[in-house]
């Protein structure tokens, strides 16, 4: 079981430009989540993905979109980037409608905006 | 809305004992859970408390007062790999979605 795998792991972008990062989930889980997790803080809720639309948002902006495909992997959209976005974005999987069911995080892409 | 609060960074010595607080204002309580991330890594699941009282896990112990909006994570027989920040996080009005505290930077020496 590979667990949750993000990709890329590292991004240097330049101010206005769009990314895309990706997520697969471990292997039986139907949920993704994305955080974004700034330097000494606590990850923040962006959205929640279930059955291939958003579940749930956090305090985003609409410059941060996603999607989720039929196999469950999932992507972050960030457009018009600013330099605020630098930051470690985690991606989490977790089974739907299990209330004590553990996230399994991926290792994280670390993105800095120039 | 949703108000996490733990302290930003604590010492300990190997062996010794040491117990992490978090208190919460929530609307709507699902359960509590506490994550462990060393420097650089993702986060790892340590505990989900949704009932009163203290859970044991190995060396690691975490109590819940649902009454009181406290918790807090206990770790036993301090070892130097301990040294991590530790992330107290409640899901909020009636979401299964962990909003996380800034967490706690523990540094254990030797």
């Amino acid at each position: 079981d590979a667990g949750v795998t993000q990709s890329p792991t590292h991004l240097i972008k330049t101010r206005g430009q769009q990314v895309t990062l990706r997520c697969s989930p471990k292997s039986g889980h139907d949920t993704v989540s994305w955080y974004q997790q700034a330097l000494g803080q606590g990850p923040q809720f962006i959205f929640q993905y279930y059955e291939e639309e958003e579940r749930q948002r956090g305090n985003f902006p609409d410059r941060f979109s996603g999607h989720q495909f039929p196999n469950y992997s999932s992507e972050l959209n960030v457009n018009a980037l600013l330099l605020g976005d630098s930051a470690l974005y985690l991606c989490a999987s977790s089974l739907v409608g299990q209330l004590n069911t553990e996230a399994f995080f991926g290792q994280g892409t670390r993105l800095t905006v120039v | 809305g949703q108000n996490i609060d733990q302290p930003t960074e604590m010492t300990a010595t190997e062996g010794a004992i040491v117990q992490i607080n978090c208190t919460y204002q929530t609307s709507g309580f699902n359960g509590l859970f506490w994550y462990q991330q060393h420097a650089g890594e993702a986060p790892t699941f340590l505990s989900y408390n949704v009932l009163d009282g203290l859970e044991e896990k190995g060396r690691f112990s975490s109590f819940l007062s649902r009454s009181k909006g406290y918790s807090y994570l206990l770790l036993k027989e301090l070892q130097m790999k301990d040294s991590a920040s530790y992330l107290c996080a409640a899901p909020w009005g009636g979401s299964y979605i962990p909003t996380f505290g800034r967490g706690t930077s523990l540094i254990v020496h030797p």
